[in-house]
């Protein structure tokens, strides 16, 4: 079963910023929190990783409260081609552990 | 990033043969290996993972006769879906981890098979 919930689809318009939350109420101690990118026929792209407070890079920020019992995907000026789906996934990183994925957030983005 | 490179990235196959998918780690050693597959408007379930030099681990409901898993180096595996028929038509996509402690897996393209 999938560690994780978030919800299922969000809709936005270019320029906005768009922030997804996912819930890990049962996150261990060692797992790492991982958002990935899905277009259609493609395989997931990692988009940014965080243990706890604030991670950002050049495409997203992530937002893990103290708890770290739901974290926040941060999207600055969404454009067209970040319609897609977001998969919150957490694990402890460890190379011979699968990751499981949830269903995802469809995020659509308008002009 | 490292790199996992699949192959072919779409197929098509008439029901009763057989075939086979590559999953390669381009620039890096995967001890491990996992393939998924999806559905339409679904999310990636986990069907197997491979371990280079011993049988691969399925998951519950996976029938490992007909999804065969080989991962002979420490680059390739490879997924072979015997006497295709259309219900397994489906995206089918690998995943990588190294042999060091990597908190990032890495997803190779997908390959979309049609069985006809």
């Amino acid at each position: 079963l999938a560690k994780t919930t978030q919800p299922i689809s969000m809709d936005s318009y270019e320029g906005q910023e768009v922030n997804i939350t996912c819930s890990h109420n049962n996150i261990a101690t060692n797992d790492y929190i991982t958002w990935y990118q899905q277009f259609p026929s493609q395989g997931p792209r990692f988009i940014i990783q965080g243990y706890k407070t604030k991670v950002t890079n050049e495409v997203a920020s992530l937002f893990i409260p103290a708890d770290r019992k739901s974290s926040t995907l941060s999207l600055p000026r969404v454009s067209l081609s970040d319609t897609a789906v977001y998969y919150c996934l957490v694990g402890d990183g460890q190379a011979g552990t699968a990751l499981i994925f949830g269903k995802g957030t469809t995020l659509s983005v308008s002009s | 990033g490292a790199v996992v490179s699949q192959h072919p990235s779409r197929v098509i196959c008439k029901s009763g043969t057989s075939v086979k998918i590559e999953c390669r780690s381009l620039d890096f050693q995967a001890t491990t290996m996992f393939w998924y597959r999806q559905f339409p408007k679904q999310s990636l379930m986990l069907m197997a993972t491979s371990n280079e030099g011993s049988k691969a681990t399925y998951e519950q409901g996976v029938e490992k006769d007909k999804f065969l898993i080989n991962h002979a180096s420490l680059t390739l595996s490879t997924l072979t879906v015997t006497s295709a028929h259309p219900e397994d038509s489906s995206f089918y996509i690998c995943s990588a981890a190294g042999t060091a402690s990597s908190s990032q897996a890495f997803f190779g393209q997908g390959t979309r098979l049609t069985v006809v």
